[in-house]
């Protein structure tokens, strides 16, 4: 069990270019969520999957952002026209639907976005 | 609607207790989580609680109450590690959307 990792740890770009970051849940894991964090905020939910199934999407994202779950086990965020105020930390959690501690999220380090 | 909310600051003394509430405002309940989060670095889960009642785990517990929307945590014998960002987060019905507070900046002073 290595943990959850996301790449790149970091990502500077300039406003209206696309970006897309990587998430590699901890391998048992069938849940998959994408949070976005702002300085001084908590976390604040994107999206969630549960395998390779995207089950819900906060309706806070607009339409540049996508993600994937191709063959449930890592999953891709997508950020097309990024706009500065897109900059935040990304963060990626995953978690398991059975055994004991089921509901506890792992979050990945997160991917830091600045949009110039 | 939804809403979470939390003090904003505490400041507590090394070796003390302090007590950091959470109020909640949600549909589809599922549970509320404590996380912790040093500066610069990603959540950590601390608790999970689905029923009513207290949880207790080494130094932190956690108490909910679902008819009165409230959850604190309690941290005993405060250490200096201890000085972080502690999120109140709530887990929703039928996808385990999970929704965070603002969070707490907890200050353990010497």
């Amino acid at each position: 069990d290595t943990g959850v990792s996301q790449n790149p740890r970091h990502k500077i770009t300039k406003r209206g270019q696309n970006v897309t970051f990587r998430c590699d849940p901890i391998s048992e894991h069938n849940r998959l969520y994408w949070y976005r964090q702002t300085l001084g905020q908590g976390p604040e939910f994107l999206t969630y999957f549960q395998n390779e199934a995207q089950l819900e999407k906060s309706r806070l994202l607009s339409d540049r952002f996508s993600a994937e779950r191709p063959k449930g086990s890592f999953s891709t965020l997508e950020i097309q026209r990024t706009e500065q105020g897109d900059s935040a930390m990304y963060l990626c959690a995953s978690s398991s639907n059975t055994g004991v501690g089921y509901n506890e999220q792992f979050f990945g380090p997160g991917t830091r976005l600045t949009v110039l | 609607g939804q809403n979470i909310d939390q003090p904003t600051e505490m400041t507590a003394t090394e070796g003390a207790i302090v007590q950091i509430n959470c109020t909640y405002q949600t549909s589809g309940f599922n549970g509320l989580f404590w996380y912790q989060q040093h500066a610069g670095e990603a959540p950590t889960f601390l608790s999970y609680n689905v029923l009513d009642g207290l949880e207790e785990k080494g130094r932190f517990s956690s108490f909910l109450s679902r008819s009165k929307g409230y959850s604190y945590l309690l941290l005993k014998e405060l250490q200096m590690k201890d000085s972080a960002s502690y999120l109140c987060a709530v887990a929703h019905t039928g996808g385990f959307k999970t929704i965070f507070g603002a969070g707490t900046r907890l200050f353990v002073k010497a």
